[in-house]
């Protein structure tokens, strides 16, 4: 079974500074996809950034890249010119390739404050 | 915009009461989970569902069962709700192939049992 791990459960940068933000992960697999979601106070889950596995450059979404080692099954969250409205619950998730019904599994959560 | 509504945002209930969570979508979309978030432990899979009237096991079923009788509409049932289900519960949907694997959430539903 896929398990992701996030080793940071608060972190907390400076309005305008550069944070990152650590996820690993263990799988077998050579086909999946791994996600970014932010969780603000709201609770909705959003999107932040996606990156596919068979791809080697990393993805990029304005102020929010990612480092994409996939040997070192470790997938980081760079957010860039932090901003007030970036505080909110970060999680990173894994899916399989294999089926398309397939699930998101989940780390346990960094909680990111932005201090003005 | 996908739209993805959980009709009830908090709900109190009592030990031993039937629960209902409905959860509806309004793309179309083949698969629909449902989420249970607590703190420390992120979101953990109860079901999901990938067609009308199927459903699988996620990692923490116990306790819950789950309907889906149009594609549109998938329901968590508590049976006999207990204080330990008290939890935020998401609901969230995609379409099956490969343009499928970006998933969408609901805004949650917290219940509280009492």
């Amino acid at each position: 079974a896929q398990t992701v791990t996030q080793s940071q459960p608060e972190m907390s940068v400076q309005e305008a500074e550069t944070v990152t933000l650590s996820c690993t992960y263990d799988t077998s697999e050579s086909d999946y996809y791994l996600f970014w979601y932010k969780q603000p106070p709201s609770r909705q889950m959003i999107l932040v950034i996606r990156q596919e596995a068979y791809k080697q450059q990393n993805a990029t979404e304005n102020r929010f890249s990612v480092n994409f080692q996939k040997a070192a099954k470790s997938f980081s969250l760079k957010i860039s010119d932090s901003q007030l409205g970036d505080a909110a619950m970060y999680f990173c998730a894994y899916r399989s390739g294999k089926t398309s019904g397939s699930r998101l599994t989940f780390g346990e959560g960094t909680q990111l404050t932005v201090n003005p | 915009d996908v739209k993805v509504t959980q009709s009830s945002r908090y709900l109190v209930k009592r030990t031993g009461e039937k629960v209902f969570l409905e959860c509806v979508q309004d793309m179309d979309h083949e698969n629909m989970f449902w989420y249970r978030q607590d703190p420390g432990l992120g979101l953990r899979l109860i079901y999901f569902s990938y067609d009308v009237k199927m459903k699988e096991k996620g990692d923490i079923p116990e306790g819950y069962s789950v309907s889906r009788e149009k594609k549109e509409r998938f329901s968590l049932i508590l049976e006999s709700a207990s204080t330990n289900q008290t939890s935020m519960y998401l609901c969230a949907s995609s379409a099956l192939g490969r343009i499928g694997n970006t998933i969408y959430f609901g805004e949650g539903s917290w219940l509280t049992v009492v």
